[in-house]
């Protein structure tokens, strides 16, 4: 079946430093990535839609400068998140999509300090 | 805006029984319904979908039914096992490659 890896699984940075996640789709093309934050007992909350070759179309309230998305070929989407602050600390989460197949990643736990 | 929104946050079941769990959606346009189980510390996990041109749909030990008319979603589990403890997630989609839009959340504990 599909698979899709995102890296780190974990991370842990300082306040004020950027941070970059990695979503990959292991035997498919994706032709549409997803990344979502999730706050402990809520919810996921789509951050924003990355379509290959093109801009990413971020969500209400999702500031498209401190959560930078790059999606630079079919089987790879990264978000960084710069100039991280505690508040930014949650779990994210990537979703490649194939046709109506939606595969996520295992997520990426990022705790500021 | 719309959304898709569940009725109870907290289920308590018996192992070996079965448990539903609810959910609302409130957007008539959404065509694709899918059932994600999430583990803590990890990304949602595929349970089953159903389309709108039905309105149930079975795999193993679990059914999802989908009344159109009051634009309700449930998810069966027979015999639920320690193992299914979990949150469980309805999530809706109206086109292929569209944004998916996930419910509240609902927490299942399965008691031995």
């Amino acid at each position: 079946g599909a698979v899709v890896s995102q890296h780190p699984s974990w991370v842990i940075c300082k306040s004020g430093t950027s941070v970059k996640i990695e979503c990959r789709s292991l035997d498919f093309q994706a032709t549409t990535m997803f990344w979502y934050r999730q706050f402990p007992k809520q919810s996921l909350m789509l951050m924003a839609t990355s379509n290959e070759g093109s801009k990413a179309t971020y969500e209400q309230g999702v500031e498209k400068d401190k959560f930078l998305i790059n999606h630079a070929s079919l089987t790879l989407s990264t978000l960084t998140v710069t100039s991280a602050h505690p508040e930014d600390s949650s779990f994210y989460i990537c979703s490649a999509s194939q046709n109506y197949g939606y595969t996520f990643g295992s997520g990426t736990r990022l705790t500021v300090v | 805006g719309e959304s898709v929104g569940l009725h109870l946050p907290t289920l308590s079941v018996q192992e070996g029984d079965n448990s539903i769990i609810n959910c609302a959606y409130s957007n008539s346009a959404s065509d694709y319904f899918i059932w994600y189980k999430q583990e803590s510390g990890k990304g949602p996990q595929f349970i089953i979908d159903i389309r709108s041109n039905m309105d149930k749909r079975q795999g193993q030990r679990v059914t999802v039914l989908l009344n159109k008319t009051v634009k309700h979603l449930s998810l069966q589990i027979a015999a639920t096992q320690p193992g299914d403890s979990a949150v469980y997630f309805c999530a809706e989609n109206r086109a292929a490659g569209n944004k998916l839009t996930f419910g509240g959340g609902t927490r299942v504990l399965v008691k031995p």
